[in-house]
């Protein structure tokens, strides 16, 4: 099967800091990348997203970059808030229409 | 609310027992997944629904479970003969199905536990 990873199960940043969550992916053939934000209890919620053919992709405070070289997502955010605080995903999308997550990386945003 | 919607939220059962799970996507996508989720632990991919057809299925979906969409709508889960190690968050998702995007919308999940 798929594997996507996440370098850093745990990250803790200052409020007003930018943030940055990394992940590993291992399918080149994957074409669709997701971010997903999942707050305790419920279900994930959409962040971002870019396709393969992209390499950077910007929204409302969040960017995600795509390095197909070495198979990298990362997603920064920008003036991180303590409703950033979260676990947060990244998934691709499979040769079929499955998604594949990673173990996540939980958030924490600090006063 | 016109999101993702699943029911129970919460189910507690004696193992053996059969539990079923009820999904209803958003009204105009075509796909439907359900995933399932352990403390700590990503989403794992169990199956998906393109309108009434199951297409595809993950080696985690044992034959006790089994996932219908009859009229390409709700979708039900079913687990029989229910086992502690399946005790998780059961997560369904739909989508618009494009290929250009497809992005997954998920419901709050139902949260199940096995005694």
């Amino acid at each position: 099967g798929e594997s996507v990873g996440l370098h850093l199960p745990t990250l803790s940043v200052q409020e007003g800091d930018n943030s940055i969550i990394n992940c590993a992916y291992s399918n080149s053939a994957s074409d669709y990348f997701i971010w997903y934000k999942q707050e305790s209890g419920k279900g994930p919620q959409f962040i971002i997203d870019i396709r393969s053919n992209m390499d950077k992709r910007q929204g409302q405070r969040v960017t995600v970059l795509l390095n197909k070289t070495v198979k990298h997502l990362s997603l920064q955010i920008a003036a991180t808030q303590p409703g950033d605080s979260a676990v947060y995903f990244c998934a691709e999308r499979g040769s079929g229409n499955q998604f594949y997550f990673g173990t996540g990386t939980s958030l924490t945003v600090i006063p | 609310d016109t999101g993702v919607s699943q029911d129970p939220r919460h189910k507690i059962t004696k193992r053996g027992q059969n539990v079923t799970f009820r999904c209803d996507p958003i009204s105009e996508h075509n796909r439907l997944y359900w995933y399932r989720q352990t403390l700590g632990q990503g989403p794992e991919f169990l199956t998906y629904f393109q309108n009434e057809a199951q297409l595809e299925k993950s080696r985690l979906l044992s034959d006790r479970f089994s996932a219908e969409r009859p009229k390409g709508s709700f979708s039900t889960l079913e687990i029989q003969r229910t086992e502690q190690g399946d005790s998780a968050m059961y997560l369904c998702a739909s989508s618009a199905g494009s290929r250009d995007t497809g992005e997954l919308f998920f419901g709050e999940g139902s949260r199940l536990t096995v005694l």
